[in-house]
């Protein structure tokens, strides 16, 4: 079975421009979550969905960061404009229902220059 | 403000020795515990989670749970230099997500 798949797997852009992040959750997981990962702050919930309904996005930093579920199968997360200071690991993460069991896709390097 | 203190290590043990990690929570309502493993460069993969006060056991790992005490740990035993990761203590909030630690760095040395 194919696990969480994210694109793009590196992402390297200038200060100001929009970056949007991919993320396929797992067949059949009813939540999806959305992490940013840095050696200075650790592992950071963003924000996270349950059937396709957005329930905490207490972790998005601030209005430049958005993110949707259009789908069960399909997420974005959204950064305009983009700073350097966005630079680092975004991974998604699904979970099937009644279980709090996350499976982490590979995530996405982000560089913002 | 819920939340979960790792040390951040580096914990060093040779190999064939046991490593011992462990978690503290803030959130006495806490139910569900886990474990991840982080290898530089890659995503988390899930070891363990526990529910239930006192230990469980998969292979080389054991996950210890005591809920008084707020404290959640994991022993591998025989430590092998392939288990030099980044270990994350995760624990369960209370609509579905879960709260992690920054993780501690276990290095074995062979």
């Amino acid at each position: 079975d194919a696990g969480v798949i994210q694109s793009p797997r590196h992402e390297v852009t200038e200060m100001g421009q929009e970056v949007t992040l991919r993320c396929k959750p797992i067949s059949g997981h009813n939540s999806l979550f959305w992490y940013r990962q840095t050696m200075m702050r650790g592992l950071e919930l963003l924000i996270y969905f349950n059937n396709n309904v957005p329930i905490d996005d207490s972790g998005m930093p601030e209005d430049r960061f958005s993110a949707k579920m259009p789908n069960a199968s399909f997420s974005t997360l959204k950064i305009q404009p983009s700073e350097p200071r966005d630079s680092a690991v975004y991974f998604c993460a699904s979970s099937p229902a009644s279980l709090e069991t996350q499976y982490f896709g590979p995530g996405t390097r982000l560089l913002v220059l | 403000q819920k939340e979960v203190e790792q040390n951040s290590g580096p914990l060093s043990v040779p190999e064939g020795a046991i490593a011992s990690l462990n978690c503290t929570y803030s959130d006495r309502g806490s139910q569900s515990f886990f474990w991840y493993r982080q290898y530089s460069g890659k995503s988390p993969e899930l070891i363990m989670f526990i529910y239930s006060n006192g230990d469980k056991e998969d292979g080389r790992f054991t996950a210890q749970l005591n809920k008084a005490s707020q404290y959640v740990s994991l022993l591998i035993r025989d430590s092998q230099p392939s288990d030099s990761a980044t270990y994350l203590c995760a624990v369960g909030g209370s609509q579905g997500n879960l709260i992690f630690g920054k993780g501690t760095k276990l290095s074995v040395k062979p």
